[in-house]
């Protein structure tokens, strides 16, 4: 069975410093990846997505991120952060044949400093 | 075009009670995931249901909960004989179709339940 891991559970970086969050997946195949974020008393909302083709994808809010298959690993960055992306970020991904069932990781949550 | 509501956003059960959980699905979709988000831990997928069919429980615990989609009218989830490890916040989310690529995924803001 797939997994995602998502190993920093709190991060802080100030206003204008670049971001990465780290995701690794446990999966046999190559997997559908995406990135969520979740605002205080909100749904998630879809950053970005990879099936295939170009590793590099462009996400909204200026994210993006990379699949590496070597590594197992679907890093999101941004270059500049703002003090309105603070907020719970997850990391989650979708096997083919899955329809919908998504797996996703335990989430981090950035902290950002003005 | 509204999102997909869920309500009540919080719903506060004692041990023994029964709690539903309501969710209705984007105009226009006719697919509706449930995923549980227990304390520090990542969503997790419980069911997924078609109009007055359920397509995959796999996710589901097999006693006290139960899931239904009816032709009219909200999805509701609905957990009997809550218990304090139920407490956690419930998401649903919708697509218009079943979606190859997940691409149609959307998400409401949730159920926090609290069991007493």
């Amino acid at each position: 069975a797939q997994s995602v891991t998502q190993p920093d559970i709190h991060i802080t970086v100030s206003e204008g410093a670049s971001l990465e969050l780290r995701c690794n997946y446990s999966y046999g195949a190559t997997p559908y990846l995406f990135w969520y974020v979740q605002s205080p008393g909100q749904g998630l909302q879809l950053l970005l997505k990879y099936f295939s083709g170009d590793t590099l994808v462009q996400g909204i809010k200026g994210f993006e991120a990379e699949f590496k298959r070597s590594q197992s690993s679907f890093n999101l960055r941004k270059p500049s952060v703002h003090w309105s992306d603070a907020a719970e970020y997850f990391c989650a991904v979708g096997v083919t044949g899955g329809g919908n069932k998504l797996t996703f990781g335990t989430g981090t949550q950035l902290k950002v400093e003005l | 075009n509204a999102g997909v509501m869920q309500n009540p956003r919080h719903l506060v059960r004692r041990r023994g009670q029964e709690a539903r959980l309501r969710c209705s699905p984007m105009k226009g979709h006719s697919h509706v995931y449930w995923y549980r988000q227990l304390p520090e831990e990542g969503l997790k997928f419980m069911v997924y249901l078609q109009k007055e069919n359920i397509i995959d429980e796999s996710g589901m615990p097999k006693e006290r909960f139960s899931a239904e989609f009816p032709k009219e009218g909200p999805s509701i989830l609905r957990i009997q004989q809550v218990v304090r490890g139920d407490s956690a916040a419930y998401f649903c989310a919708s697509s218009p179709d079943r979606g190859r690529r997940n691409e149609k995924l959307f998400f409401g803001s949730g159920t926090q339940l609290s069991v007493l």
